[in-house]
């Protein structure tokens, strides 16, 4: 069946603006997860969805980072204002919600802030 | 908090000799682990996962590792390695409460010399 897919694959976008990125889970799947990637760095929790519970936004690094998930479907990752630290690659995941359930991951967003 | 140390950035291997691939971790209550694997513009994949059932944990692609409590380690190892498996490798340990919340190593990047 289709995975985790993500949208843009990439982005270039100027200091101070606004970007969204978007993630659409497998279908069925009820957690949510976002993550960030530096260039030769492992992944940094952000966000956490589960079904209609608060979400877990302890992972966000400043308050110009949100998310939104739709129900149990689509994500929406913005960042306000971009700085040059925010250049990655975003990831997003998502899984079953009960047990010790595998994350898949999408193939990411590359995010470059010039 | 948990907490995961990768101790090598990058392993060269020749074809056909044996791989390993050091993790140690941290945590204040039982984790679960993981090794997923990321190939050059793909995504990530999970390997293997260790739930505290059996302590040698068999995975995909002929990769194992072994849950060492008294060592806090979480080794990757293959007997033979192919030129297939270079690639990204991350040490994950996942949050009191099973999925959410993945700590993710720096990873190792895994070289093949034919």
């Amino acid at each position: 069946g289709a995975g985790v897919s993500q949208s843009p694959s990439n982005k270039v976008t100027e200091k101070g603006k606004d970007v969204e990125l978007r993630c659409d889970p497998i279908s069925g799947h009820t957690a949510l997860y976002w993550y960030r990637q530096r260039l030769g760095q492992g992944l940094e929790f952000l966000i956490y969805f589960q079904g209609n519970s608060a979400p877990d936004k302890s992972g966000l690094p400043s308050d110009r980072f949100s998310a939104e998930r739709t129900g149990e479907s689509v994500s929406t990752l913005t960042i306000q204002r971009t700085q040059q630290e925010d250049s990655a690659v975003y990831l997003c995941a998502s899984s079953y919600r009960d047990g010790l359930r595998e994350q898949y991951f999408g193939p990411g967003t590359r995010l470059t802030v010039t | 908090a948990q907490s995961v140390t990768q101790l090598d950035s990058h392993v060269s291997v020749s074809e056909g000799t044996p791989v390993l691939l050091r993790c140690n971790y941290s945590s204040s209550y039982s984790p679960s682990l993981f090794w997923y694997v990321q190939h050059p513009n793909k995504g990530l994949q999970l390997l293997l996962k260790y739930t505290s059932a059996a302590t040698l944990v068999k995975g995909i692609n002929g990769f194992e590792a072994e849950f060492k409590k008294s060592e806090t380690s979480f080794h990757l190892t293959k007997p033979s390695a192919h030129m297939s498996d270079a690639a990204e490798y991350f040490c994950v340990v996942s949050g009191p409460f099973g999925n959410e919340k993945l700590t993710f190593g720096t990873g190792t990047r895994l070289t093949i010399i034919p």
